[in-house]
């Protein structure tokens, strides 16, 4: 079993939709979840964190966390052409020592397309 | 302010020769992390270093070296360059290390071609 798992892709949604990302995690002991979008060509842009089970909104984006399922989630409102990208699901695990010295662990990554 | 930088932005390398690849974090970010994404993967944790000090290495051979200097830029060393290392180097700064709740911000990384 991978660590960081994602919804298959590519992802096609209409312009004005919800597009819905998901992304489960093999390991309870994570602390930190996090979105990131990268645009084809480009660097990962941090777009969402959350640690705290439930929902955290920004915007048109909506990061949920339910840590009894091993599962986080991304919501998109009012999807635009734009927001057509690569995102990414990362989770902060613990090292051996049990503190967390910055490893983030990607899952592959979904392909979203927002189609006019 | 400046977001990360990294440089050089494209590097072609021949099978053998070696890389060094050069990340400078957002100012006041003392945390640096070297991460390795193949095309069509996610990025791969390969070093931490904290205080110029390893906090935490990947599954990488011993081919792959970091530090850290005392202006908390970094370098990212390579030897003995194969054709699976070619793929896109990205450098994430973070301004603190141990909790839980920091965020990781990526420069644009260095795209390696070894031929």
């Amino acid at each position: 079993q991978k660590e960081v798992e994602q919804n298959s892709g590519p992802l096609s949604v209409p312009e004005g939709a919800i597009a819905s990302l998901n992304c489960t995690y093999s390991d309870r002991g994570s602390q930190s979840f996090f979105w990131y979008r990268q645009y084809s060509g480009k660097s990962p842009e941090l777009i969402m964190f959350i640690y705290s089970n439930g929902d955290k909104e920004d915007g048109r984006f909506t990061a949920q966390l339910n840590k009894a399922s091993q599962y986080v989630s991304l919501l998109i409102r009012d999807s635009q052409p734009s927001d057509s990208a690569t995102y990414l699901c990362a989770v902060k695990v613990p090292n051996a020592g049990g503190t967390s010295y910055g490893k983030l662990t990607f899952g592959q990554g979904t392909i979203l397309t927002v189609h006019p | 302010d400046a977001g990360v930088t990294q440089s050089p932005t494209h590097l072609i390398k021949t099978r053998g020769q070696h890389v060094t690849l050069r990340c400078s974090p957002i100012s006041g970010h003392k945390s640096v992390s070297w991460y390795q994404q193949v095309l069509g993967q996610g990025p791969q944790f390969i070093f931490q270093y904290y205080e110029k000090e390893e906090r935490g290495r990947g599954n990488f051979p011993d081919r792959f070296s970091a530090r850290q200097f005392p202006n908390y830029s970094s370098e990212l060393n390579v030897n003995a360059l194969l054709l699976g290392d070619s793929a896109l180097y990205l450098c994430a700064s973070s301004p603190t290390s141990g909790r839980a709740d920091y965020e990781q911000y990526f420069g644009p990384g260095t795209r390696l071609t070894v031929t």
